[in-house]
């Protein structure tokens, strides 16, 4: 149990549909990462918020984009799906100058059609 | 992109056998990480080595790194079924903070009551 949440767990959009999803931190974790895992491979970081700025991205086009709120929470939000967009989205917590270790939750799984 | 690969892809081993996993990856490094993911859930970070480190231990797992070739290795002993999942080496490039992560491709381990 890692304390992050994310929701929702599964959905299904179709090509061309906008979508958001949803992370609540770890308490007292002031830094969220993005990740997107297509199936059979590694994650792939596609950009990270702290103090509710942008601060790194990954090779990701800017119809990725995200917001981090005041509470720690943050969303993730795609436009005009591709059918590549198809993945495990996941949220990971993190304390800004920490030694690196990341506190994932379970995953949103995008199936765009 | 993905920083490494993990090697090899898969591995299945009997239960009470212990089963290694090494990681290889391409820039220089702050730390490198394992974690472990459970069937398309989230990951749960495992051990983190740094770069001035050539070998860690805790409980059941031990991970070695060797920078000059780049490359780590994790080793479970006396693996139990529970074990069974995909194991993923992550890694931070030095020019990075220390948690924008690049992660391997994963080697997933069946481990055989």
């Amino acid at each position: 149990e890692t304390g992050v949440t994310q929701s929702p767990t599964h959905l299904i959009k179709t090509r061309g549909q906008q979508v958001t999803l949803r992370c609540s931190s770890q308490s007292g974790h002031n830094t969220v990462s993005w990740y997107q895992q297509a199936l059979g491979q590694g994650p792939q970081f596609i950009f990270q918020y702290y103090r509710e700025e942008e601060n790194g991205r990954g090779n990701f086009p800017p119809r990725f984009s995200g917001l981090q709120f005041p509470n720690y929470s943050s969303e993730l939000n795609v436009n005009a799906l591709e059918l590549d967009d198809s993945a495990l989205y996941l949220c990971a917590s993190s304390l800004v100058g920490a030694p690196g270790e990341l506190f994932f939750g379970e995953g949103s799984r995008l199936t765009v059609l | 992109s993905q920083q490494g690969e993990e090697d090899p892809q898969a591995l299945s081993i009997q239960e009470g056998e212990n089963a290694t996993m090494n990681c290889s990856y391409k820039t220089s490094i702050n730390n490198l990480q394992w974690y472990r993911q459970n069937s398309g859930r989230g990951l749960v970070h495992l051990i983190l080595i740094r770069s001035n480190e050539r070998e860690k231990h805790s409980g059941r797992l031990r991970v070695t790194l060797d920078t000059s070739k780049k490359s780590s290795s994790l080793l479970i002993t006396a693996s139990r079924a529970a074990d069974t999942a995909s194991y993923f080496c992550a890694t931070d490039a030095k020019k990075s903070s220390g948690d924008k992560l690049t992660f391997g491709t994963g080697t997933r381990l069946a481990v055989r009551p």
